[in-house]
């Protein structure tokens, strides 16, 4: 999985309550993104790192928010987590935003009970 | 109507049987085409990279691109059980990377 590690890879936890979910990498890679894959729907970008301190929302932004305090690591944080975010959470890093491909990590699969 | 649009599948195939997977496309800045693999449970792998018309081999993988009639093809060789997995196209023009839903793809020994 291109030196991506993602933690925990499971995760059930009860509505209301937050989570962080944590992408770490060794491969020095300016570019991280956070996904949620849905049977129906595909890979979708949560949020995206252009560099330390810098991000960035995408298509599924609203109840989620992101942090990089490191190149290395990128947390995605579920502030108040709803049944509708029960999904499986890939990570993925890239050299370049627009000509290198994404790399993925193994995933998260988290449920809100 | 979706960016990417992708058959959901499932294709079910005979080991050794040629496999075509497609994906259409309406944004014609796109650039960069790609296919992913994913197994069950794991995450997704590049599996095939190009950014011009034509096509792309690499041993029993085939990537096609017709920017002309915005659509993209993998074609897979003698398939064989362990190509059974979801095949995800993907694109970009601004490093924006749009997925196809995937293909659910079962070869049957």
């Amino acid at each position: 999985d291109a030196g991506i590690t993602q933690s925990p890879r499971h995760k059930v936890t009860e509505t209301g309550t937050p989570v962080t979910l944590r992408c770490h990498q060794t491969e020095n890679h300016r570019y991280m993104y956070w996904y949620r894959q849905d049977p129906g729907h595909g890979l979708r970008l949560i949020h995206y790192s252009y560099g330390v301190k810098d991000t960035d929302k995408g298509e599924v932004s609203d109840g989620y928010s992101v942090s990089r305090s490191k190149t290395e690591d990128f947390l995605l944080t579920l502030e108040s987590a709803t049944s509708s975010q029960t999904s499986v959470y890939f990570c993925a890093i890239s050299g370049d935003r627009v000509r290198d491909t994404q790399y993925f990590g193994p995933g998260t699969r988290l449920t809100v009970l | 109507q979706k960016e990417v649009e992708q058959d959901p599948g499932p294709l079910s195939v005979p080991e050794g049987a040629i496999v075509s997977l497609n994906c259409t496309y309406s944004n014609s800045a796109f650039q960069y085409f790609m296919w992913y693999r994913q197994y069950s449970r794991k995450g997704p792998e590049l599996l095939m990279y190009t950014y011009s018309s034509g096509n792309k081999e690499d041993g029993r993988f085939t990537a096609q691109v017709d920017k002309s009639s915005k659509y993209i093809s993998l074609f897979i060789r003698d398939s064989q059980p362990s190509d059974s997995a979801t095949y995800l196209c993907a694109m970009t023009y601004t490093g924006k990377l749009i997925f196809g839903q995937g293909t659910t793809l079962q070869v049957k020994p």
